[in-house]
């Protein structure tokens, strides 16, 4: 069982937006403004696509955006593309002696 | 550019060790705020942080595998080393070593992983 939990799956027909939500607790995500979100399509290896909660990576579409309410953080995807079908993890620090707690991913699918 | 690959065994077999090394380019180890990790993915399953060393020889490790695992650096030979023991078939999965830095939050540049099967 992963530390933060994440819905299985969501889906969204392309320009439409989507959520995905990521809940911890007050030890992970709510603790800090340390949540990072991946992007991982079938057999590649993951890629950064938030950092510091909402801050985007040089190159990752500002379709992608990151918020964080009490112990839940959100990624956020606008103008949906058929190339965003893809899983996603969000990851969390918690704590000086775990640098990394992720969820157990979420699959979109762009219908 | 940086650039990570992850190297080591296919196939190990159960109470065994396991090596891995990610050799690096594009940045040093001893830079100051500079870190490299390490990642499993179990086929068909999540994502799972397993340990980190930074330029000053800080290391983390993740609270379930910590007696199991050690990472060490060569900074001249541009490595990073996690060495894993007693392994177990639920050990199998790809393993992905990630660039990351004190500065901000998140694993910028990651290997392409390599496959690691524990069967006897």
């Amino acid at each position: 069982q992963s530390a933060l939990t994440q819905p299985r799956s969501v889906s969204g027909s392309p320009g439409q937006s989507v959520t995905i939500s990521c809940t911890g607790t007050s030890s992970d995500v709510g603790g800090y403004n340390y949540v990072s979100w991946y992007q991982q399509h079938p057999g590649k290896a993951p890629k950064l696509m938030i950092y510091d909660v909402s801050k985007r990576p040089s190159g990752v579409p500002d379709r992608f955006s990151g918020s964080k309410s009490g112990n839940t953080a959100s990624l956020t995807i606008s103008g949906l593309q058929a190339e965003d079908e893809a899983d996603y993890y969000c990851c969390s620090y918690a704590g000086s002696y775990t640098f990394a707690v992720f969820g157990g991913g979420t699959k979109l699918t762009v219908l | 550019q940086i650039t990570l690959k992850e190297s080591g065994p296919t196939l190990v077999k159960p109470t065994q060790t396991l090596t891995l090394t990610c050799t690096f380019s594009g940045f040093s180890l001893s830079t100051s705020g500079v870190g490299v990790g390490w990642i499993r993915q179990p086929p068909g399953k999540a994502l799972e942080w397993l340990a980190l060393i930074y330029w000053n020889d800080d290391k983390r490790y993740s609270p379930s595998l910590k007696s199991r695992l050690t990472i060490t650096k060569d900074t001249s030979k541009n490595q990073v080393v996690l060495t894993m023991t007693n392994m177990d078939p639920v050990d199998t999965a790809t393993y992905y070593c990630a660039h990351c830095v004190s500065s901000y939050y998140g694993m910028d540049v990651w290997g392409q992983g390599t496959t690691v099967t524990v069967s006897s």
